[in-house]
């Protein structure tokens, strides 16, 4: 069963704290993303990689880094949590494109909360 | 549907009937559509897709409409069942591009 798992399903985080997401997938998949979920407003890119130690900005980078050293792993640091930071955070992975079942495959999320 | 505001559009159906989400997409170029579907708690998971030279693609007790002339993806449900109790996305590509843009998602509720 392929697997994307992420490090944890709730966090609490004071302001200005740096804090680590972290997402590894067991499906040796290429490309890897990060997206943060809030009510009414669907999945937004934050980060993606298409290979190791290469990452883009996707629609919504201000705030956030990425770090992939290793292809099964894909990181993403706030380095000052702010609290408009608050929200579930997913992590997926996706094969190459090519044809059909081109779909990602998503981690449980972490709830990441900002006080 | 559209979502207003911050509140999803809901569709609430009865154990047994059949259910039709729908989807309006934004960019004419996009030649890949995939549906996801998120239970509470959970990450989304993919359901079923379509490419942009096809009009009809059927799964087990899902099918996907596209109608490219109005831009319109639609996800049927057939003999609706607790279980598809979920929030549905939408999901575009265009250009062998790995980067999907999803919608804002619609939230089935089904009434045992």
């Amino acid at each position: 069963d392929v697997k994307v798992t992420q490090s944890s399903r709730y966090l609490v985080k004071r302001t200005g704290e740096k804090v680590f997401l972290e997402c590894v997938q067991d499906m040796d998949h290429e490309n890897m993303f990060w997206y943060r979920q809030d009510p009414g407003l669907g999945l937004r890119l934050i980060y993606f990689s298409y290979d190791v130690k290469m990452k883009e900005k996707g629609d919504i980078p201000e705030g956030y880094s990425v770090s992939r050293e290793k292809k099964e792993r894909f990181s993403l640091i706030l380095e000052s949590a702010s609290t408009n930071q608050t929200s579930m955070y997913l992590c997926a992975s996706s094969p190459p494109s090519s044809g059909f079942d081109n779909e990602q495959f998503f981690g449980p999320g972490t709830r990441l909360t900002v006080l | 549907g559209e979502s207003v505001g911050l509140h999803l559009p809901t569709l609430s159906v009865q154990e047994g009937d059949n259910s039709i989400i729908n989807c309006a997409y934004s960019n004419s170029a996009s030649d890949y559509f995939i549906w996801y579907k998120q239970e509470s708690g959970k990450g989304p998971q993919f359901i079923i897709d379509i490419r942009s030279n096809m009009d009809k693609r059927q799964g087990q007790r899902v099918t996907v409409l596209l109608n490219k002339t109005v831009k319109h993806l639609s996800l049927q449900i057939a003999a609706t069942q607790p279980g598809d109790s979920a929030v549905y996305f939408c999901a575009e590509e265009s250009g062998g591009s790995y980067i999907p843009t999803f919608g804002r998602g619609t939230s089935l509720i089904v009434h045992p």
